[in-house]
C-alpha cells in the first residue's frame, strides 16, 4: 500500500461545481497535512494547510479523519482558473520532518 | 512564504555529462530540500541539506551522483553527475517555514532533458 493515495482523475466538471478530492495516508502518526496546487510546468505551491478542526479558505475547505486516515479538499463554485493537479502531503512528525506527496488529483474545470 | 530561485531553469545535456543546478533563498533558512518529479510523476525527495554538514540522502539517491553543497544559510546546489536518459526530469529545491506546522515552499525547478 502507497503511504499517500490520490485518485489521479482527470475530475472534469463545469464551472460553478462543486468538487472534493480525498487522499488517504498509511501511517497513522502522520501529524501535519497539507494541499498543494501545481499548474501545467510549475512547481508546486501552498494551497493550506489541514487542521483537525478543518479549515476554511474562500471556496476551499480542508478536512481531516484520523479515524479514517484520510484528508478531503472541497472547491465550491468552482473556476476555470482551478484546473490544475491537487498534490496531498503528509509529514510524519516525529521530529524528522521528511514530506510524502500523493501523485496528485488533476482536476479540469469547463465553461 | 519564500521567494526562491533556481538557475538554469531548464537545459539539455548529453548523456554522461554532469550539471549543477543553483538554489537561492532570499533569506536564512536551517534546512534546504532538494526533489525530482519525474513525468507523470509525484514528488521524490533527494535529499536534505543542512549548513555545515553532509546532506542526508534518502533511499535509492547517493552522494556520488547527486553531491550536494550548501555553502551558506541562503544557497545549495545539487548536481545530477554521469547523466542518462533515465535523469530527465524537474528538478526542485525547497524550504520549510513556519514554527508549528512546518510548511514547504518550492523554488520553480530546472527542468533537464538527457540526450
Amino acid at each position: 500500500r502507497k503511504e499517500v493515495e490520490q485518485d489521479p482523475g482527470p475530475f472534469n466538471v463545469p464551472e460553478g461545481a462543486t468538487v472534493a478530492f480525498n487522499c488517504t495516508y498509511s501511517n497513522s502518526a502522520s501529524q501535519s497535512f497539507f494541499w498543494y496546487r501545481q499548474d501545467c510546468r510549475k512547481e508546486p505551491k501552498l494551497l493550506m494547510s489541514v487542521y483537525s478542526s478543518g479549515n476554511e479558505d474562500g471556496r476551499f475547505t480542508a478536512q481531516l479523519n484520523r479515524a479514517s486516515q484520510y484528508i478531503s479538499l472541497l472547491i465550491r463554485d468552482s473556476k476555470l482558473s482551478d484546473s490544475a493537479t491537487y498534490l496531498c502531503v503528509v509529514n510524519a512528525g516525529g521530529g524528522s520532518y521528511i514530506p510524502t506527496f500523493g501523485r496528485g488529483t488533476s482536476l479540469i474545470v469547463h465553461p | 512564504s519564500a521567494v526562491i530561485s533556481q538557475k538554469p531553469s531548464r537545459d539539455i545535456c548529453q548523456r554522461g555529462t554532469s550539471l549543477t543546478i543553483q538554489c537561492q533563498v532570499d533569506s536564512q533558512v536551517t534546512m534546504m530540500f532538494w526533489y525530482r518529479q519525474q513525468p507523470g510523476q509525484s514528488l521524490t525527495l533527494i535529499a536534505t541539506a543542512n549548513q555545515g554538514s553532509e546532506a542526508t540522502y534518502e533511499s535509492g539517491f547517493v552522494i556520488d551522483k547527486f553531491p550536494i553543497s550548501r555553502p551558506n544559510l541562503t544557497f545549495s546546489t545539487l548536481t545530477v553527475s554521469n547523466m542518462s536518459p533515465e535523469d530527465s526530469s524537474i528538478y526542485l529545491c525547497s524550504v520549510e517555514r513556519g514554527a508549528g506546522v512546518r510548511e514547504q515552499y518550492f523554488g520553480p525547478g530546472t527542468r533537464l532533458t538527457v540526450t
